[in-house]
């Protein structure tokens, strides 16, 4: 079984939806991120967060450390949203090292 | 403008060759990192360094090796002994400690 799980792998949705991508992992974190990879290979960090909650624009991201779960919401969803969606986790067993786990991703398709 | 460059872009090499994919971070970051990316799988880490004159292998070592001789280069040999090395190469940067990962904008290199 994968430390970061998600789902789901491919979403497709119409243009204005309420998306929401979810995120499980299994190992106690330091950190959780959501990161947003673009057709053309480039990664962009979207959220950072250890509780709580985030808000970005249209992009929401809460994290519940008790049931170790975090979503990504994107309000009134755009075509330009398409990406692959990515969670990463700072396990908290690698100390100092910034090593991230990540998932494998959701594909995002919003139609116009 | 600040930060992270990777080059070439697109890579072709032949069975038996070792190449050098180049790295550079004008962010002033001390950690970097070495991801390799394959279809429908996570990113897993190749190498990271935390310092100059410093790095340390990550979960798919073999194959591959690294120098940081200087704070701002990081770059990534594959060598000949790595057995399936076409994929989707990714360097990131960031401070030592909780922080947000910066990513280049990928290597892909295809092996002919």
């Amino acid at each position: 079984k994968n430390e970061v799980e998600q789902s789901p792998q491919n979403l497709t949705a119409q243009e204005g939806e309420f998306i929401t991508i979810n995120c499980s992992y299994s190992v106690g974190i330091s950190a959780l991120h959501w990161l947003q990879q673009h057709p053309g290979g480039g990664i962009v960090s979207l959220f950072m967060l250890s509780s709580g909650k985030k808000k970005h624009g249209r992009l929401i991201a809460t994290i519940n450390i008790q049931e170790k779960h975090s979503s990504l919401h994107i309000t009134a969803s755009h075509p330009r949203d398409s990406a692959v969606y990515i969670c990463a986790v700072t396990s908290k067993t690698t100390g100092s090292a910034r090593q991230l786990t990540f998932g494998s991703g959701t594909q995002l398709t919003v139609l116009p | 403008d600040g930060g992270i460059t990777q080059s070439p872009k697109y890579l072709f090499r032949k069975e038996g060759q070792n190449v050098t994919l180049s790295c550079e971070q004008n962010l002033n970051h001390d950690a970097m990192y070495w991801y390799r990316q394959d279809p429908g799988q996570g990113l897993r880490l190749i190498y990271y360094s935390q310092i100059v004159n410093d790095f340390q292998k990550g979960d798919i070592a073999e194959g591959y090796s690294v120098s940081r001789e200087k704070k701002e280069s990081f770059p990534l040999t594959v060598t000949s002994a790595q057995k399936n090395p076409t994929a989707f190469y990714l360097c990131a940067s960031s401070m030592v400690g909780p922080d947000t990962q910066y990513f280049g904008p990928g290597t892909r290199l295809t092996v002919l």
